[in-house]
């Protein structure tokens, strides 16, 4: 079974561009979660999807991110425009119920903003 | 509100050294406690869990034991592995806070 995969695994850019992060759960797993550690920090939430419908999206630091799960499979992540303290690697998380102790996670995005 | 307090890394050990990795915890409530952990190029992984006081999680040689009365959930190892080279981060639910991340280097 193929596990979560994220793309692309590092992504540079400059500030005020805009990049797009991307999220394939594990095949029937209803719930995607997006995750976010800044420099070496602690791993913060950041939002949590149930099928296509934002079941809680508390931790989006800003308007800047938008997040959408059309369909209810993959996910994407949309950071217009980046700034210098988006930087972090971007996790994503699946899992088939709705429990934080059942969550398998991607590799990881790399965003780099410069 | 919840947090995780990790011990910060990053952490040196000879193979077959004895490692523990603290983690303290500040929760309302009963929380469960994870302990994940994140190989080189891989995603984070659930390495083991404790869901209610004294319960001890263990997983690969690793032990943890849900402290409530110090609030504690330290990591230990008897005697690690190169392979035991990674990332640590402790965390707890429901509103999975996690801690900062230790790394750990094992020198064959």
């Amino acid at each position: 079974e193929a596990g979560v995969t994220q793309f692309p695994s590092h992504s540079v850019i400059e500030k005020g561009q805009t990049v797009t992060l991307r999220c394939d759960p594990i095949s029937g797993h209803d719930n995607l979660y997006w995750y976010r550690r800044v420099m070496g920090k602690e791993i913060k939430f950041l939002l949590h999807f149930v099928k296509e419908s934002k079941q809680d999206e508390s931790g989006m630091p800003n308007n800047r991110f938008l997040a959408e799960r059309t369909g209810g499979t993959y996910s994407t992540l949309k950071v217009q425009p980046a700034e210098l303290e988006d930087s972090g690697v971007y996790f994503c998380a699946s899992s088939q119920v709705s429990s934080y102790n059942e969550q398998f996670f991607g590799p990881g995005t790399r965003l780099t903003v410069l | 509100g919840d947090s995780v307090t990790q011990m910060e890394g990053p952490v040196t050990l000879s193979e077959e050294a004895f490692l523990t990795i603290n983690c303290t915890y500040t929760a309302t409530g009963y929380p469960s406690l994870f302990w994940y952990v994140q190989y080189p190029g891989e995603g984070l992984q659930l390495l083991l869990k404790a869901t209610k006081a004294d319960d001890k999680g263990s997983n690969k040689g690793f032990e943890a034991t849900y402290r409530k009365e110090t609030t504690s959930f330290h990591l230990e190892k008897g005697s690690v592995q190169v392979s035991d080279s990674a990332v640590y981060f402790c965390a707890l639910s429901p509103d999975m806070r996690f801690g900062a991340g230790t790394r750990l280097t094992v020198k064959p």
